[in-house]
């Protein structure tokens, strides 16, 4: 079941330069979609949401896009640095029909200094 | 800064041994979860608990598991007889409000379960 996949395992980018996370998804119900960051030993940490209703959200260096005709979205980070590197899973719920996250395998990414 | 926080950061048991990971949510948040990633593998819904009762569980989330939320802040997962496929990084999160509508699920730094 791969409801919400992430293609890329890993992503190197170099520090000042844009970082582009994708993820794509199946489940034409999701309305709600979210980007979270791990590091290694530590819990999941949102970083930024959207909702089907928007096709962009941006808080300060981090966009996320949304193209539901494709079921595509993808974050954007501009300008990376060294302290982004990190793994970043996207997940996806079905607002008002419960609680559940599903997410991707996440993407590692690693900002080059 | 409120967080979610779990105990023990690592637990040892044996294959058939009953274990209790516990977590305590952040305190005016009204939705706990409990989620898994074995190693390797995505992170993977478990449970969704609100006003003292399961809203939601996956089909991983069988008879050996369970949840409890004993007092007023914390929130324990029980695996009744662990196997050892159980060995995963446990999550808990917990929400203001249902995952969705300008809300979003705050985790705990995990539980790595290793049954031997």
């Amino acid at each position: 079941d791969q409801q919400v996949k992430q293609n890329s395992p890993s992503l190197s980018v170099q520090e000042g330069r844009i970082s582009i996370l994708n993820c794509d998804y199946t489940n034409s119900m999701f309305d709600y979609f979210l980007w979270y960051k791990k590091y290694p030993a530590e819990g999941p940490t949102f970083l930024i949401s959207i909702s089907s209703i928007k096709d962009k959200n941006e808080d300060g260096r981090f966009t996320v896009f949304l193209n539901k005709s494709a079921k595509h979205l993808s974050l954007h980070i501009v300008p990376s640095q060294p302290g982004d590197s990190a793994v970043y899973f996207c997940a996806a719920s079905v607002v008002d029909a419960g609680n559940m996250l599903t997410f991707g395998g996440g993407t590692r990414l690693m900002v080059k200094p | 800064e409120p967080e979610v926080t779990q105990t023990p950061s690592h637990q040892v048991t044996q294959m058939g041994q009953e274990v209790i990971l516990r977590c305590v949510p952040i305190s005016n948040h009204l939705y706990f979860y409990w989620y898994r990633q074995i190693l390797g593998q995505k992170v993977e819904f478990l449970v969704s608990f609100y006003n003292n009762e399961i809203s939601e569980k996956s089909e991983i989330f069988d008879d050996q598991f369970s949840v409890e939320r004993p007092d007023g802040s914390n929130f324990t997962l029980k695996i009744r007889s662990t196997k050892l496929e159980d060995s995963a990084m446990y999550f808990c999160a917990s929400s203001v409000r249902p995952n969705g509508g300008d809300t979003e699920a705050f985790f705990g730094q995990g539980t790595r379960l290793t049954v031997v």
